[in-house]
C-alpha cells in the first residue's frame, strides 16, 4: 500500500532563511506527488504536483519541490522564507483508479523573526 | 478560479444526533470525495464517489457513515449517530477525469468543523 512519511513534525526557521521539507514516499509504480499547506483553521491549499517530466516543480507562492526516484524523496523547498509561510505542510501521494489521496502527517512550520 | 463549496463552516451536534455535511464540487468535476482530519492528526481518506456510486471506503466509513449525490450538483456526508470522535474537521474534494491528466489534482473544500458534544 502507499504511504507517505514526513519525518520532521516541527521546523522552526528565521525568516529570510531558506526551507526544506522532507517527504518520502512508497508507492510500487510512478507516483503522483503532491504539497499541501494548511493555515490554522483553514483547507487545503495546493502548492504544487508532481505527475512525470521535469523533476523539478514550480508551484506558488515561492514553492518548489524536486522529486528524486532514487530517494523515494519528493522535498519542498523555499529561498527565504517569509512570515506567512507559517502554517502546516503535508506531503500527499495519489494512488488507485479512483485517485485516493494518502497524506503523510504533516510539518508544522514556525517562522520566527 | 472554480471551488468547490462547503456548508456549514462550522457545526455543532449533540451526541446520537444525525448531521448532514454538504459540499459543491466544481461542476465539470466526476470524481468526489470525503476526507476527516482529527485535530492535531492528519488528513484521512473516507470514501470516493463515481457515477453515483462508492467507488472506494476507507475502514473508518462504517455503517453510521453514507453519502449521497441528490440532484447532481450536491455531495453531501451524513453521519447517523454522531459520537464524540466524530468531531474532526470534514473536507470535500473533486477532480476531473482520471484521463484528463493536464487537470489531474484534487481540489479541497475549505472543510466544515464539526463538534459533537
Amino acid at each position: 500500500a502507499q504511504s507517505v512519511t514526513q519525518p520532521d513534525i516541527h521546523i522552526t526557521v528565521s525568516e529570510g532563511a531558506s526551507l526544506e521539507l522532507r517527504c518520502n514516499y512508497s508507492y510500487g509504480a510512478t507516483p503522483y506527488l503532491f504539497w499541501y499547506v494548511q493555515s490554522p483553521g483553514q483547507g487545503l491549499q495546493l502548492l504544487l504536483k508532481y505527475f512525470s517530466g521535469d523533476t523539478l516543480v514550480q508551484g506558488i507562492k515561492g514553492f518548489e519541490a524536486e522529486f528524486k526516484r532514487s530517494q523515494s524523496s519528493f522535498n519542498l523547498r523555499k529561498p527565504s522564507v517569509h512570515w506567512s509561510d507559517a502554517a502546516e505542510y503535508f506531503c500527499a501521494v495519489v494512488s488507485g483508479g479512483y485517485q485516493k489521496v494518502t497524506f503523510g502527517t504533516g510539518t508544522k512550520l514556525q517562522v520566527i523573526p | 478560479e472554480p471551488e468547490v463549496t462547503q456548508t456549514p463552516s462550522h457545526q455543532v451536534t449533540q451526541m446520537g444526533q444525525e448531521v448532514i455535511l454538504r459540499c459543491v464540487p466544481i461542476s465539470n468535476h466526476l470524481y468526489f470525495y470525503w476526507y476527516r482530519q482529527i485535530l492535531g492528526q492528519k488528513v484521512e481518506f473516507l470514501v470516493s464517489f463515481y457515477n453515483n456510486e462508492i467507488s472506494e471506503k476507507s475502514e473508518i466509513f462504517d455503517d453510521q457513515f453514507s453519502v449521497e449525490r441528490p440532484d447532481g450538483s450536491n455531495f453531501t456526508l451524513k453521519i447517523r449517530s454522531t459520537k464524540l470522535e466524530d468531531s474532526a474537521m470534514y473536507f470535500c474534494a473533486s477532480t476531473i477525469s482520471q484521463g484528463a491528466r493536464v487537470s489531474f489534482g484534487y481540489t479541497f473544500g475549505s472543510g466544515t468543523r464539526l463538534t459533537v458534544v
